[in-house]
Parts: C-alpha cells; sequence; structure tokens
C-alpha cells in the first residue's frame, strides 16, 4: 500500500517568508509525528497528533511554529517569519497507535536564504 | 530526559563481513522500544528492527539482530553478510511504552555513517 507521503520535497524560501509543509500519512494511522532533522543529526521531535488533536508539542521551537491536522488524516506545518535556522529536513511519520512502529516519509527539505 | 547515545560517527566494512554497530540510552522509564532506523542517501528513513524492553529474546530480521542488554542500557545492531545496499546513516531510536512520560515521540542517536566496501 501508500506509504507516507510528503509535499513538497524541497522548498526554498526567502528570510520572513510563511511556508506550509504537507504530510499525508499512511490510512487508517491515527498517530502522526513531526520531526526535524538538520545536517548530520538525527531527527528531533516537534509534535505529534492522536486523531485531530496535538498529543505533544513540546518539540515546537518557538511560536512561529504551528502544525494542524484538521480531519484526522494530512497534516500541515506551518512556519511563520522564516529564519536561516530553520533550514532542515523536516520529516513525518505515522503509525497506527502511539506503540506501535513509526513509518517515515520522504522528508521536505526546507532551505531558507 | 531519555537520552540516546551512538558513539561511532563512521564504520567501514567489507562486503560480505559482520559488522556491529553501538547504542547507549539513558532512562528511568520500565517499559518501553528500542528501534534501529537506516537512512540511505535518499533520505527515506527505513526501519531496520525493533525491540520490546519486556522481551528478553533479542530481536532478529533475517541479517539484522540486536544483542540487548537491559540492564546496561546497550542495544547493538550486528549487520551479517553486509551488502553495498547496507550502505547508510543508522540511527539508534527510543520510544516509552504508553503511560510513560514520552510515549509516542522517538529519541533519537546522532547516527552512525555505515560504508560497505567491495
Amino acid at each position: 500500500g501508500a506509504g507516507v507521503s510528503q509535499t513538497p520535497s524541497n522548498k526554498v524560501t526567502e528570510k520572513g517568508k510563511y511556508v506550509e509543509l504537507r504530510c499525508d500519512p499512511i490510512s487508517g494511522h491515527t498517530a502522526l509525528y513531526w520531526y526535524r532533522q538538520s545536517l548530520g543529526q538525527g531527527p528531533e521531535f516537534l509534535i505529534y497528533f492522536q486523531g485531530t488533536g496535538a498529543a505533544d508539542d513540546s518539540g515546537l521551537p518557538n511560536d512561529r511554529f504551528f502544525a494542524v491536522r484538521p480531519e484526522g488524516s494530512v497534516s500541515t506545518l506551518k512556519i511563520q517569519r522564516t529564519e536561516r535556522g530553520d533550514s532542515a529536513v523536516y520529516l513525518c511519520a505515522s503509525s497506527l497507535s502511539i506503540t506501535d512502529t513509526q513509518y517515515f516519509g520522504p522528508g521536505t527539505r526546507l532551505t531558507v536564504l | 530526559a531519555q537520552t540516546v547515545t551512538q558513539s561511532q560517527p563512521e564504520m567501514s566494512v567489507q562486503e560480505a563481513e559482520t559488522v556491529t554497530l553501538s547504542c547507549t540510552y539513558d532512562t528511568s522509564e520500565n517499559n518501553y522500544y528500542l528501534f534501529w532506523y537506516k537512512q540511505p542517501p535518499s533520505r527515506q528513513m527505513i526501519l531496520v528492527i525493533r525491540q520490546e524492553a519486556y522481551k528478553q529474546q533479542n530481536a532478529t530480521e533475517n541479517r539484522f539482530s540486536v544483542n540487548f542488554q537491559k540492564a546496561a542500557k546497550s542495544f547493538s545492531l550486528k549487520i551479517s553478510d553486509s551488502q553495498l545496499g547496507d550502505t547508510a546513516m543508522y540511527f539508534c531510536a527510543f520510544t516509552a511504552n504508553a503511560g510513560g512520560t514520552s510515549y509516542g515521540k522517538l529519541t533519537f542517536g546522532q547516527g552512525t555513517i555505515l560504508t560497505v566496501h567491495p
């Protein structure tokens, strides 16, 4: 079946702009996660959803970052007033439940000029 | 807070040989899961193997096996009969079971770059 998909695969923007990154999880997966991976590092947790609600957003670095999952399926990560330090690969993962294995998408590489 | 440490930034191995990647972790939780993920240059994070902390038996998936030492908080990955396609960055990761303070989210190590030479 189809895996986790993320769009766009690459996004280049200018400092101060607003960006949206989309994640389409595996069908039927109730849990959805966002991670950020800087070059040469392991992914760092940002936020996860159980259904439509954010169960844990403790990893969001500041209030410029926000994520939604209005219908319990697709999720959008939104970054306002982007900064050069936001440049990274943003990974999305989904799982059947929070105790099941997380399956990752191919990521979106965000570059802020 | 949970931490995961991979002390080997880079490893290399000859094709068909065996290699072991190290991982240690720190947690106060008793019920948790450990994972090894592989990330090739394509960037796709792929699950290699999963271990439940309550299981004493080490997990095995074909050429991949783990040595899980719960008391020592060690979780190493052994790759047998290495293949060129095993070349990738390997990440050790941890998540607590539901009911723990950090359930749901994965905590990753820094990664080990593995290169398999022909």
